[in-house]
């Protein structure tokens, strides 16, 4: 089986550009999770969706920060402008549902210069 | 606020003996428990998780973990520690609504 796929796994962008993440979950899993992990720390819960619907976005920086999930299977996460901070690293995690074992994918490791 | 603590930023240990990587957790309720583990450049491997019951929780390649209720600990073990294991570890409560508390992890450095 298939895990949770992520790309690009790095990107180096300038700051103010705009930078997409996407996030395929494994398959049949209804709940998907995008985490923010900075160096030396643990992950941080950005958006957390059931099917199509972000039920918990409040970790979710909204003035440049996007994300969708539109058919309910795999997800894009946007940053537009990018500044300084936002290098780190973007994982992406699913879940069978609200209440199950999250399984992770390799992340994307954002550089921006 | 909801929080969890490893106090060791890094563990140390020979391969073949014994280890242990604690986890000390501030959370409301009898919250689901995980660890994961990290190698470098990759994404959190999921090793295990206590829902209820047995304390002694197995889990994958070798590792288990015990809980403990009234310390609200959840330390991570291995009987014999290999150098493969050498990774970053989490430990994760379950903070409600399946939203896991990470703090920053142990490195567990295992020595030929």
């Amino acid at each position: 089986e298939a895990g949770v796929v992520q790309s690009p796994r790095y990107k180096i962008i300038e700051k103010k550009q705009p930078v997409a993440f996407w996030c395929n979950p494994i398959s049949g899993h209804n709940t998907l999770y995008w985490y923010l992990q900075n160096l030396g720390q643990g992950p941080e819960l950005l958006i957390r969706y059931e099917n199509e619907e972000a039920v918990d976005d409040s970790q979710l920086p909204k003035d440049r920060f996007s994300a969708e999930r539109l058919k309910g299977v795999d997800s894009t996460l946007k940053i537009q402008p990018a500044e300084l901070g936002d290098s780190a690293v973007y994982l992406c995690a699913s879940s069978l549902d609200s209440e199950g074992t999250q399984y992770f994918g390799p992340g994307t490791r954002l550089l921006v210069l | 606020a909801q929080s969890v603590a490893q106090p060791e930023d890094q563990v140390n240990v020979a391969e073949g003996n014994p280890l242990t990587v604690k986890c000390t957790y501030s959370v409301s309720g009898n919250p689901y428990l995980f660890w994961y583990v990290q190698y470098p450049n990759r994404g959190l491997q999921f090793l295990l998780k206590y829902i209820t019951g047995d304390n002694l929780v197995k889990g994958s390649y070798g590792f288990e973990a015990e809980f403990n209720k009234s310390q609200t600990s959840f330390h991570l073990k291995k009987p014999s520690a290999l150098v493969s294991d050498s990774a970053l570890y989490f430990c994760a409560p379950d903070g409600g609504y399946n939203k896991l508390i990470f703090g920053a992890g142990t490195r567990l450095a295992v020595h030929p």
